[in-house]
Protein backbone atom coordinates (compact mmCIF):
# COMPACT_ATOMS: atom_id res chain seq x y z
CA UNK A 1 0.00 0.00 0.00
CA UNK A 2 1.30 3.13 -0.73
CA UNK A 3 0.24 5.34 1.50
CA UNK A 4 -1.26 8.79 1.35
CA UNK A 5 0.41 11.00 -1.56
CA UNK A 6 1.15 14.54 -1.41
CA UNK A 7 2.42 16.90 -3.96
CA UNK A 8 3.99 18.91 -3.59
CA UNK A 9 6.07 18.39 -0.52
CA UNK A 10 7.54 21.83 -0.40
CA UNK A 11 6.28 24.90 -2.24
CA UNK A 12 7.33 28.73 -1.66
CA UNK A 13 5.47 31.18 -4.01
CA UNK A 14 5.27 34.98 -3.38
CA UNK A 15 2.51 36.72 -1.64
CA UNK A 16 -1.17 37.06 -3.84
CA UNK A 17 -0.29 33.98 -6.32
CA UNK A 18 -1.97 31.09 -6.26
CA UNK A 19 -1.47 27.67 -4.60
CA UNK A 20 -2.76 24.20 -5.19
CA UNK A 21 -1.88 21.50 -2.89
CA UNK A 22 -2.95 17.84 -3.82
CA UNK A 23 -3.62 14.47 -2.20
CA UNK A 24 -3.83 11.15 -3.54
CA UNK A 25 -5.83 8.98 -0.42
CA UNK A 26 -5.24 5.45 0.30
CA UNK A 27 -7.53 3.25 -1.78
CA UNK A 28 -10.79 2.24 -0.57
CA UNK A 29 -10.97 5.16 2.05
CA UNK A 30 -14.02 6.33 2.20
CA UNK A 31 -12.82 9.71 4.46
CA UNK A 32 -10.46 12.23 2.93
CA UNK A 33 -9.25 15.20 5.66
CA UNK A 34 -7.13 18.61 4.84
CA UNK A 35 -5.39 19.74 8.07
CA UNK A 36 -3.16 22.86 8.76
CA UNK A 37 0.00 22.68 11.32
CA UNK A 38 1.70 25.52 12.56
CA UNK A 39 3.55 26.38 15.91
CA UNK A 40 0.98 28.65 17.22
CA UNK A 41 -2.14 27.02 16.63
CA UNK A 42 -1.28 23.66 16.39
CA UNK A 43 -3.26 20.76 14.07
CA UNK A 44 -6.38 22.15 12.45
CA UNK A 45 -8.71 20.66 10.64
CA UNK A 46 -9.98 22.88 7.74
CA UNK A 47 -12.56 20.20 5.80
CA UNK A 48 -13.16 16.83 5.36
CA UNK A 49 -14.74 14.97 2.65
CA UNK A 50 -17.13 11.32 2.87
CA UNK A 51 -17.19 9.67 -0.76
CA UNK A 52 -16.14 12.81 -2.72
CA UNK A 53 -18.74 14.82 -0.70
CA UNK A 54 -18.05 17.82 1.39
CA UNK A 55 -19.51 17.09 4.69
CA UNK A 56 -17.41 19.49 7.30
CA UNK A 57 -16.16 22.91 6.31
CA UNK A 58 -15.97 25.01 9.43
CA UNK A 59 -12.24 24.83 9.83
CA UNK A 60 -11.71 26.46 6.14
CA UNK A 61 -10.52 29.79 7.48
CA UNK A 62 -12.04 32.23 4.62
CA UNK A 63 -13.26 32.06 0.89
CA UNK A 64 -9.62 32.74 -0.08
CA UNK A 65 -9.18 29.01 0.73
CA UNK A 66 -11.22 25.92 -1.75
CA UNK A 67 -10.97 22.82 -1.62
CA UNK A 68 -12.13 20.16 -4.18
CA UNK A 69 -12.80 15.96 -4.32
CA UNK A 70 -13.61 15.52 -8.30
CA UNK A 71 -12.72 11.87 -7.61
CA UNK A 72 -12.22 8.97 -5.06
CA UNK A 73 -8.19 9.00 -5.87
CA UNK A 74 -7.57 12.66 -5.87
CA UNK A 75 -8.46 15.66 -4.24
CA UNK A 76 -6.89 19.30 -3.44
CA UNK A 77 -6.71 22.63 -2.00
CA UNK A 78 -6.09 26.13 -3.80
CA UNK A 79 -5.62 29.16 -2.29
CA UNK A 80 -6.13 32.02 -4.14
CA UNK A 81 -4.72 34.66 -3.41
CA UNK A 82 -1.71 33.48 -0.87
CA UNK A 83 -1.03 35.15 2.05
CA UNK A 84 2.33 35.16 4.10
CA UNK A 85 0.23 33.85 6.84
CA UNK A 86 -1.03 31.33 5.05
CA UNK A 87 2.50 29.56 5.55
CA UNK A 88 2.19 26.47 7.32
CA UNK A 89 2.54 22.82 7.02
CA UNK A 90 -0.90 21.12 5.23
CA UNK A 91 -1.42 17.65 5.71
CA UNK A 92 -3.66 15.51 3.80
CA UNK A 93 -5.57 12.30 5.64
CA UNK A 94 -7.52 9.45 4.95
CA UNK A 95 -9.49 6.54 6.65
CA UNK A 96 -12.22 3.58 5.98
CA UNK A 97 -15.78 4.39 6.71
CA UNK A 98 -15.42 3.52 10.46
CA UNK A 99 -15.37 5.17 13.09
CA UNK A 100 -12.86 3.10 15.17
CA UNK A 101 -10.05 3.05 12.82
CA UNK A 102 -7.58 5.36 12.13
CA UNK A 103 -6.90 8.08 9.85
CA UNK A 104 -3.57 7.64 7.71
CA UNK A 105 -1.66 10.76 7.40
CA UNK A 106 0.48 12.15 4.49
CA UNK A 107 4.06 13.45 4.43
CA UNK A 108 2.90 16.83 4.17
CA UNK A 109 3.49 19.78 1.89
CA UNK A 110 5.38 23.01 3.34
CA UNK A 111 4.07 26.08 2.15
CA UNK A 112 5.76 29.15 2.43
CA UNK A 113 4.31 32.41 1.30
CA UNK A 114 6.91 35.29 0.92
CA UNK B 1 -18.19 18.91 22.12
CA UNK B 2 -14.97 16.56 22.97
CA UNK B 3 -11.29 18.24 24.04
CA UNK B 4 -7.70 17.05 24.37
CA UNK B 5 -5.31 18.67 26.77
CA UNK B 6 -1.88 17.36 26.73
CA UNK B 7 -0.10 18.72 30.14
CA UNK B 8 3.05 18.94 28.97
CA UNK B 9 4.19 20.83 25.73
CA UNK B 10 8.04 19.74 26.54
CA UNK B 11 9.16 16.37 28.33
CA UNK B 12 13.25 16.30 28.24
CA UNK B 13 14.23 12.86 29.17
CA UNK B 14 17.38 11.17 28.79
CA UNK B 15 18.25 7.73 27.03
CA UNK B 16 17.08 4.58 29.10
CA UNK B 17 15.07 6.59 31.04
CA UNK B 18 11.45 6.07 31.45
CA UNK B 19 8.64 8.69 30.53
CA UNK B 20 5.28 9.54 30.70
CA UNK B 21 3.62 11.47 28.50
CA UNK B 22 0.19 13.11 29.88
CA UNK B 23 -3.29 13.25 27.78
CA UNK B 24 -6.94 14.08 29.48
CA UNK B 25 -9.77 14.34 27.29
CA UNK B 26 -13.35 15.78 28.16
CA UNK B 27 -16.54 13.94 26.26
CA UNK B 28 -20.08 13.06 27.46
CA UNK B 29 -19.94 10.45 25.71
CA UNK B 30 -18.16 7.27 25.31
CA UNK B 31 -14.81 7.95 23.01
CA UNK B 32 -11.93 6.19 20.82
CA UNK B 33 -8.26 7.43 21.85
CA UNK B 34 -5.17 7.24 20.05
CA UNK B 35 -1.62 8.37 20.32
CA UNK B 36 0.08 9.66 17.00
CA UNK B 37 3.95 10.34 16.75
CA UNK B 38 5.34 13.06 13.98
CA UNK B 39 9.20 12.35 13.54
CA UNK B 40 10.63 15.67 11.59
CA UNK B 41 9.24 16.54 8.22
CA UNK B 42 6.87 13.99 8.19
CA UNK B 43 3.34 13.34 8.93
CA UNK B 44 1.76 11.63 11.75
CA UNK B 45 1.64 7.75 12.65
CA UNK B 46 -0.25 5.82 14.39
CA UNK B 47 1.39 4.78 17.77
CA UNK B 48 -2.25 3.11 19.56
CA UNK B 49 -5.43 3.43 19.93
CA UNK B 50 -7.99 2.26 22.61
CA UNK B 51 -11.41 1.21 21.38
CA UNK B 52 -12.89 -0.74 24.53
CA UNK B 53 -11.85 -3.86 26.09
CA UNK B 54 -8.47 -4.05 28.55
CA UNK B 55 -7.88 -0.39 29.66
CA UNK B 56 -4.00 -1.38 29.05
CA UNK B 57 -2.73 -0.95 25.35
CA UNK B 58 0.63 -1.95 24.03
CA UNK B 59 1.53 0.03 20.78
CA UNK B 60 4.30 0.49 17.90
CA UNK B 61 7.74 0.71 19.19
CA UNK B 62 7.37 -0.14 22.81
CA UNK B 63 4.86 2.18 23.43
CA UNK B 64 1.70 1.66 25.77
CA UNK B 65 -0.99 4.11 26.94
CA UNK B 66 -3.55 2.97 29.84
CA UNK B 67 -6.96 4.63 29.72
CA UNK B 68 -8.51 5.62 32.97
CA UNK B 69 -12.17 6.55 32.41
CA UNK B 70 -12.58 8.02 35.91
CA UNK B 71 -9.60 10.25 35.60
CA UNK B 72 -10.48 10.68 31.53
CA UNK B 73 -6.78 9.86 30.91
CA UNK B 74 -4.90 8.16 28.47
CA UNK B 75 -1.38 8.45 29.17
CA UNK B 76 1.70 7.33 26.78
CA UNK B 77 4.37 5.51 28.59
CA UNK B 78 7.86 4.04 27.55
CA UNK B 79 10.00 2.34 30.25
CA UNK B 80 13.29 3.32 28.67
CA UNK B 81 13.77 5.61 25.46
CA UNK B 82 15.90 5.91 22.95
CA UNK B 83 17.20 8.90 20.64
CA UNK B 84 15.08 7.57 17.95
CA UNK B 85 12.06 8.30 20.32
CA UNK B 86 12.68 12.47 19.95
CA UNK B 87 9.43 13.44 17.99
CA UNK B 88 6.25 15.29 18.90
CA UNK B 89 3.95 13.32 19.96
CA UNK B 90 -0.19 13.76 19.86
CA UNK B 91 -3.13 12.28 21.75
CA UNK B 92 -6.46 12.47 19.60
CA UNK B 93 -10.06 11.50 20.61
CA UNK B 94 -13.46 10.61 18.73
CA UNK B 95 -16.65 9.50 19.50
CA UNK B 96 -17.88 5.94 18.35
CA UNK B 97 -21.14 7.50 16.87
CA UNK B 98 -22.03 6.31 13.34
CA UNK B 99 -20.61 9.41 10.83
CA UNK B 100 -18.40 10.67 13.22
CA UNK B 101 -15.35 10.37 11.79
CA UNK B 102 -13.36 13.80 13.13
CA UNK B 103 -10.37 13.47 15.41
CA UNK B 104 -9.94 16.22 17.85
CA UNK B 105 -5.89 16.93 18.50
CA UNK B 106 -4.39 17.95 21.57
CA UNK B 107 -1.71 20.83 20.92
CA UNK B 108 1.42 18.05 21.03
CA UNK B 109 4.49 17.18 23.37
CA UNK B 110 7.59 17.60 21.67
CA UNK B 111 9.94 14.64 23.66
CA UNK B 112 13.34 15.40 23.15
CA UNK B 113 15.81 12.35 24.10
CA UNK B 114 18.95 13.41 25.82
CA UNK B 115 22.16 11.00 25.30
Amino acid sequence: DAGVIQSPRHEVTEMGQEVTLRCKPISGHDYLFWYRQTMMRGLELLIYFNNNVPIDDSGMPEDRFSAKMPNASFSTLKIQPSEPRDSAVYFCASSPGYSNQPQHFGDGTRLSIL
Amino acid sequence: AQSVTQLDSQVPVFEEAPVELRCNYSSSVSVYLFWYVQYPNQGLQLLLKYLSGSTLVKGINGFEAEFNKSQTSFHLRKPSVHISDTAEYFCAVRTPAQGAQKLVFGQGTRLTINP
